[in-house]
C-alpha cells in the first residue's frame, strides 16, 4: 500500500500554462505539506495544512494555491507556470498529534518541467 | 531563525569503508533532529531522528548522535554497501513542525 502517493510523477508543460498536482496519504495523518527540490537538491517547504486549515505559508508566489478538500488530500495549483518553476515537488504528511508529531512521510515527488 | 548546514559532497567511497557526514544546526528552541535518505528516482525516507540531547538515532547501520553542546548531528556508518548510495539529508523540526533541510550530500559507493 502506498502511504503517500503523488500525482503525475512526470509533468511537463509550456510557460503561461496551469497545472495541478495531486497528493493523497492513506495514513490518517493530520497534518500535510509541500515542498519544493531544485535542480541542486535543495528542498524547501512551501506550505503545511492541518485538518484542511493553512498553517504554514512561506514566502511563495501567489501563482501558487493549495487546496486541501480534506484531510487525506492537498493538491497543489499552480497559474502562469515559469521557468523557474521547474522543479520537483514532494508531498509529506504527519501526525501532529502523536508521539512522533515531526516525522514526516514523503511522497514519490512529481518532477515539473516548465519550456 | 532555524538553519542545518551539511558537509558538501558528493563523497565517494569504496565499499566497506567508514561514511561520516558531518551536520551542523541553528535553532532557537530545542528542535528534533533528522536525517533523511533519498535514493535514486525517490522520495525521501526516514533514515533516523533524535528528539533530545545525547539520543543516538539509529537504523540500518547508520547513527547519529544529538550533541547540544556542538549542536552537531553528524551521520556515521561503519562499513558502507554499494545499496547505501543516495542523497542524505540532516534536517531539524522546531515546534512548528516544519523541516529545515541541509542542502543534502550525494554519497557514492564503488564496489
Amino acid at each position: 500500500d502506498t502511504a503517500v502517493s503523488q500525482t503525475p510523477k512526470y509533468l511537463v508543460t509550456q510557460m503561461g500554462n496551469d497545472k495541478s498536482i495531486k497528493c493523497e496519504q492513506n495514513l490518517g495523518h493530520d497534518t500535510m505539506y509541500w515542498y519544493k527540490q531544485d535542480s541542486k537538491k535543495f528542498l524547501k517547504i512551501m506550505f503545511s495544512y492541518n485538518n484542511k486549515e493553512l498553517i504554514i505559508n512561506e514566502t511563495v508566489p501567489n501563482r501558487f494555491s493549495p487546496k486541501s478538500p480534506d484531510k487525506a488530500h492537498l493538491n497543489l495549483h499552480i497559474n502562469s507556470l515559469e521557468l523557474g518553476d521547474s522543479a520537483v515537488y514532494f508531498c509529506a504528511s504527519s501526525q501532529v498529534f502523536s508521539s512522533s508529531p515531526d516525522t514526516q512521510y514523503f511522497g514519490p515527488g512529481t518532477r515539473l518541467t516548465v519550456l | 531563525g532555524n538553519s542545518v548546514t551539511q558537509m558538501e559532497g558528493p563523497v565517494t567511497l569504496s565499499e566497506e569503508a567508514f561514511l561520516t557526514i558531518n551536520c551542523t544546526y541553528t535553532a532557537t528552541g530545542y528542535p528534533s533532529l533528522f536525517w533523511y535518505v533519498q535514493y535514486p528516482g525517490e522520495g525521501l525516507q526516514l533514515l533516523l531522528k533524535a528528539t533530545k540531547a545525547d539520543d543516538k538515532g539509529s537504523n540500518k547501520g547508520f547513527e547519529a548522535t544529538y550533541r547540544k553542546e556542538t549542536t552537531s548531528f553528524h551521520l556515521e556508518k561503519g562499513s558502507v554497501q554499494v545499496s547505501d548510495s543516495a542523497v542524505y539529508f540532516c534536517a531539524l523540526s522546531d515546534d512548528d513542525y516544519k523541516l529545515s533541510f541541509g542542502a543534502g550530500t550525494t554519497v557514492t559507493v564503488r564496489a
